[in-house]
């Protein structure tokens, strides 16, 4: 069964950081991209990020929104992706998703972690 | 960026009837586009994906067409569970661009 699992959420100061990680299960996590997502409280979902996989050279894309602020990482041994948030801004509150694979539909999402960016 | 824009915002209908959902892309997407249901709490759940096909495990009931740039999602008989917020998604390139969503209300 493919898992994808969320964490490290949580109440973080405007200016800071936090670190995401997608934790998968139930396939081959090398063979995948991985994208983000997020959605701020009563609103719809924005594309954050993707990372392909190493085979086609471990490369990311970003949003406008998060450029320069967010990277997008991976650890194939633990089939682990990081979401790494800098510079935190009180509009990047929401809840933040992972998914399987990028440019395609997607069907594997985690359950979320929500982040809270308030002084 | 490719702008989805979806309509209605909002849909109230009585159990059993029709629901039509429009998705309109400002620009030709093709028929890369998937539909998702979102229900409060939870995650997106892939209903349709390259406009017309259904995912794994979803009802006949729901049902995609269109290609270019005007898309619907059509629930032949609502039900009950139905009642969510329902959005469109492209996958023509990125930014992969959502729609701002259609909520269905039962009656």
């Amino acid at each position: 069964e493919v898992q994808l699992v969320e964490s490290g959420g949580g109440l973080v100061q405007p200016g800071r950081s936090l670190r995401l990680s997608c934790t998968t299960s139930g396939f081959t996590f090398g063979d995948y991209a991985i994208s983000w997502f997020r959605q701020a409280p009563g609103k719809g979902l924005e594309w954050v990020g993707f990372i392909r996989s190493k085979v086609f050279g471990g490369t990311t894309e970003d949003a406008a929104s998060v450029k320069g602020r967010f990277t997008i990482s991976r650890d194939d041994s633990k089939s682990i992706a990081y979401l790494q948030m800098n510079s935190l801004k009180t509009d990047d509150t929401g809840v933040y998703y992972c998914t399987r694979g990028a440019l395609v539909p997607f069907e594997y999402w985690g359950q979320g972690a929500l982040v809270s960016v308030s002084s | 960026e490719i702008v989805l824009t979806q309509s209605p915002a909002t849909l109230s209908l009585s159990p059993g009837e029709r629901a039509t959902l429009s998705c309109r892309a400002s620009q030709s997407i093709s028929t890369y586009l998937a539909w998702y249901q979102q229900k409060p709490g939870q995650a997106p759940r892939l209903l349709i994906y390259d406009a017309s096909n259904r995912a794994a495990g979803i009802p006949a009931r729901f049902s995609g067409s269109g290609s270019g740039t005007d898309f619907t999602l059509t629930i032949s008989s609502l039900e009950s569970e139905d009642c969510a917020v329902y959005y469109c998604q492209h996958r023509s390139s990125w930014p992969q661009t959502f729609g701002q969503g259609t909520k269905v209300e039962i009656k």
